[in-house]
Order: C-alpha cells, then structure tokens, then sequence
C-alpha cells in the first residue's frame, strides 16, 4: 500500500526566504507526482506535475523535483510572498492501485510573515 | 487549462434530507471522476473512482448505499448523500481526470455540506 509523508507538517518563514517542502512515498511504480496548493475551505489548486519519467517541473518561482528510486520529491519555492501561504499537498499516482489512484500526504501548511 | 466545476459550493440542510452535488469537467472528456472526503485539518480521503458509464468502485469503509455515484456522461459525474446526518457533514471535493491514468487530476473547488 502506498504511503505518502510530508515533512515538515508547518512551516512558517519571513517573506522573501526561499524554502523547500519535502514529499516522500513508499512504492516508487508511480504514473506521476502533483503538488497541489489548498487554501482554507477552498478546492485544489495544481502547481505542478511531473511524469515518472521525468526528474523536475518547474513554474515561475516553483521547482519541484522527482527522485523515483529514492521515493523523494521536493518543491522549492523561491522569495516567498505572504500570498504564497496555504497548504501544500503532493499526491502519488500509482501502478498498483485501481484506475491510477492518487495517494494524498497530509500536507505541509506554510505561512509567510510579512 | 482544464477547468472542473462542483456545485453547489455550501450546502445546509435538515438531518434526514438527500444531497445530491455535482461535478462538471467544462473543456475535457473526464473519463474518470474521484470523490474525496476532506476533514478538518486533515488531507483528502478517497470515497470513490468512478469511470462513465460504468459502476463506481468505493474504497474500503464507505457505504456504497449511503453515497451514491453517478457518471452517465464524460462530463458529469453527481455525488448524492442519501438521508444525512451531522455526522456526514464535510467538505466534499471531485476530480477529473482524462484518459490514461498518467494524465493529471483537475479538482472542483470542494462543497461544504453541514448538516443540522
């Protein structure tokens, strides 16, 4: 069964402080990796996807990378903005589940003091 | 970029009453659609995959009596709670995804069911 753990569960810095969320999961047969953005009480906002194949993605002030064999994936995010504060979720779709099912972690919610 | 639209964003209704939500996929065929539980301060679980045109598959622990899936179309799939109770209140969110399991998951923007 795929487990996904995201460290570290809060995280709060200054504004303008590059930082680095990490994402690791159990079962490394993975289709793809998303890092999703949730703000409170609102839906998921995807930031970033990136195939098995491939090693990063990156958008605008975000990169996020993918080590499959390690079960790793970061998202750095670069001067960080107040705006930026939300929780970040990273979600695994995998080979051995039904359909391609995605597997959550619980998320790394951030705040980025002005 | 693929837009998926889940209505009615807030619901509020009386213990007993059946809710039916809704999830749209606006400018892609989603030939599988997922339903998620979310808790407070807690990550999504999955309820369900549906694929159109076929039965949903629920995942271990939900009552497939309780909240039914439809997906009659590549568009649309409906979540209904039948006969709510507070213990059923959450924020419910769909995704939508097109073909092939390495394709990404769009999401609605999640319905807040409470109920009394």
């Amino acid at each position: 069964k795929q487990e996904v753990t995201q460290i570290p569960a809060a995280l709060s810095v200054p504004e303008g402080e590059n930082l680095v969320l990490n994402c690791s999961f159990t079962d490394s047969a993975i289709y793809n990796l998303q890092w999703f953005r949730q703000d409170p009480g609102k839906g998921l906002t995807s930031l970033l996807l990136i195939q098995s194949s491939q090693r990063e993605q990156t958008s605008g002030r975000l990169n996020a990378s993918l080590d499959k064999s390690s079960g790793r994936s970061t998202l750095y995010i670069a001067a960080s903005q107040p705006g930026d504060s939300a929780t970040y979720l990273c979600a695994v779709s995998g080979y051995n589940t039904n359909a391609g099912k995605s597997t959550f972690g619980d998320g790394t919610t951030l705040t980025v003091k002005p | 970029g693929a837009v998926v639209s889940q209505h009615p964003s807030w619901v509020i209704c009386k213990s007993g009453t059946s809710v039916k939500i809704e999830c749209r996929s606006l400018d892609f065929q989603a030939t599988t659609m997922f339903w998620y539980r979310q808790f407070p301060k807690q990550s999504l679980m999955l309820m369900a995959t549906s694929n159109e045109g076929s039965k949903a598959t629920y995942e271990q622990g939900v009552e497939k009596d309780k909240f039914l899936i439809n997906h009659a179309s590549l568009t649309l799939s409906t979540l209904t709670v039948t006969s709510a109770h507070p213990e059923d209140s959450s924020f419910y969110i769909c995704s939508a995804r097109g073909p092939g399991s390495n394709q990404p998951q769009h999401f609605g923007d999640g319905t807040r069911l409470s109920i009394l």
